[in-house]
């Protein structure tokens, strides 16, 4: 699976839009590129898929230029809930068992 | 609709015992993935069910583990003996058939924290 890239840790404030980014520059033609979030002593849970363009879901948006080699999940208005680590993934994932790699993260910490 | 759940959510022992833990995963989901973190490090896959039948297993550390998922729905993950190293958090995650959807989305459940004294 494609090695991904993230910065390890990110701050902001209540109310900003947050926007972190993912390199991936080996992903595959058949890869797709999936965002998830983890709070402490709770398991990953699942915030948005993308193949290529643009995704928008009721929590996130998903921005992935022309060459897929980076993508760019995007937080609007974020508060001190959102304060959680999130895991950038590539992967094959139209097909089913295939294992989740997680690296480190990118830890995220909103303030008032 | 119920999200995975995991059973204990947490559970001290001591060297050399045996532990079991369970997962329930969503209804009708065929799919069951064990994953890991031990301390310090990432999570880590274990192994992958189809129904009842293990399809990779590639992520198992040892012989000291033993997972099962008899009928197809609730799986059992048994370390015995177990280890210090074996010490982290335990995560079960499911996913519907692809043929019911266009990919294959794994929802976690909120782990089991094992510690081995």
């Amino acid at each position: 699976l494609a090695k991904t890239t993230q910065p390890i840790s990110m701050d902001s404030y209540e109310g900003q839009e947050v926007n972190i980014t993912c390199s991936h520059n080996n992903i595959a033609t058949n890869d797709y590129i999936t965002w998830y979030q983890q709070f402490p002593s709770q398991g990953p849970r699942f915030i948005i898929q993308g193949y290529k363009t643009k995704v928008t879901n009721e929590v996130a948006s998903l921005f992935i230029p022309a060459d897929r080699k980076s993508s760019t999940l995007s937080l609007p208005r974020v508060s001190l809930s959102d304060t959680a680590v999130y895991y950038c993934l590539v992967g094959p994932f139209n097909q089913a068992g295939t294992a989740l790699i997680f690296g480190k993260g990118t830890t995220l910490s909103v303030s008032s | 609709e119920a999200g995975v759940t995991q059973f204990p959510s947490h559970s001290v022992i001591e060297k050399g015992q045996t532990v079991t833990l369970r997962c329930d995963p969503i209804s009708g989901h065929d799919n069951l993935y064990w994953y890991r973190r031990v301390m310090g490090k990432e999570i880590k896959f274990l192994l992958h069910f189809v129904k009842e039948s293990k399809q990779d297993e590639s992520g198992m550390p040892n012989n000291r583990f033993l997972a099962e998922r008899t009928g197809g729905t609730y799986s059992t993950l048994k370390v015995q003996p177990a280890e210090l190293e074996d010490s982290g958090v335990y995560f079960c995650a499911s996913s519907q058939d692809t043929a019911s959807s266009s990919t294959d989305t794994q929802y976690f459940g909120p782990g089991t924290r094992l510690t081995v004294l």
